[in-house]
């Protein structure tokens, strides 16, 4: 089982530029998560989803987007980077019944110059 | 809305020691969960433990186990015999499933060390 997966691993942008970040998981999850960790600090989330076709805000969602045509896929997409949304992007997901248990991705670590 | 704290940003302890790493949080609801992250430089987010609001019992796994104290809100790990692969961030997490989407409130995590 390869879990949750997400590309790239690395990336550099440079400010205005756009780009997407691919999630996929193969556990046949309901629920998915984007979370952002800045240096130091813990995660926070971005977006989440708990279905196919339905996703909602978390707690910092300003200057992304997402999208969920599938369960297997949640791409995250940044439209206008700024060097605020430079950041380790990480991708989670969970069977949404039983005990909660989130799987992560590696993560992205994004910077925008 | 909940909140989690780790006020130990960094600890640093000798191999073969025991170490434990504190958290407290805020919530008014009575059933949720909290979970201990393990993140080693490669950045993986790794569980290292789980504990039901529900149940009295602290939770262990192997060397791991928690002091869960309800009534204060208090959630420590417990690290014995500390080994050096278990320098890594340490995260507490509040997971509850009112609303449906089990979504994770982290704290500020505690940079561990193990010294050979």
């Amino acid at each position: 089982n390869a879990g949750v997966t997400q590309t790239p691993k690395f990336r550099i942008l440079k400010i205005g530029q756009s780009m997407t970040l691919q999630c996929t998981q193969d556990m046949n999850h309901n629920y998915m998560y984007w979370y952002r960790q800045d240096p130091g600090m813990g995660l926070k989330l971005i977006y989440y989803s708990v279905g196919a076709g339905i996703t909602d805000k978390g707690e910092v969602p300003n200057g992304y987007n997402v999208s969920r045509s599938t369960t297997e896929d949640f791409p995250l997409r940044l439209e206008l980077a700024a060097p605020s949304q430079t950041s380790v992007y990480f991708c989670a997901s969970t069977i949404g019944t039983g005990n909660g248990e989130a799987f992560f991705g590696q993560g992205t670590r994004l910077t925008v110059v | 809305a909940q909140t989690v704290t780790q006020s130990q940003p960094e600890m640093s302890v000798q191999e073969a020691e025991t170490v434990t790493l504190s958290c407290t949080y805020d919530t008014s609801e009575n059933n949720y969960y909290l979970f201990w992250y393990k993140q080693p430089p490669s950045r993986q987010m790794i569980l290292v433990i789980r504990q039901e609001a529900y149940k009295q019992q602290n939770a262990t796994e192997n060397r791991f186990s928690v002091n869960f104290q309800k009534a204060a809100k208090s959630f420590s790990l417990k690290i014995s015999d500390s080994q050096l692969g278990d320098t890594a961030m340490y995260f507490c997490a509040f997971m509850s499933p009112l609303g449906g989407a089990q979504k994770l409130v982290f704290g500020q995590g505690t940079r561990l060390t193990i010294n050979p």
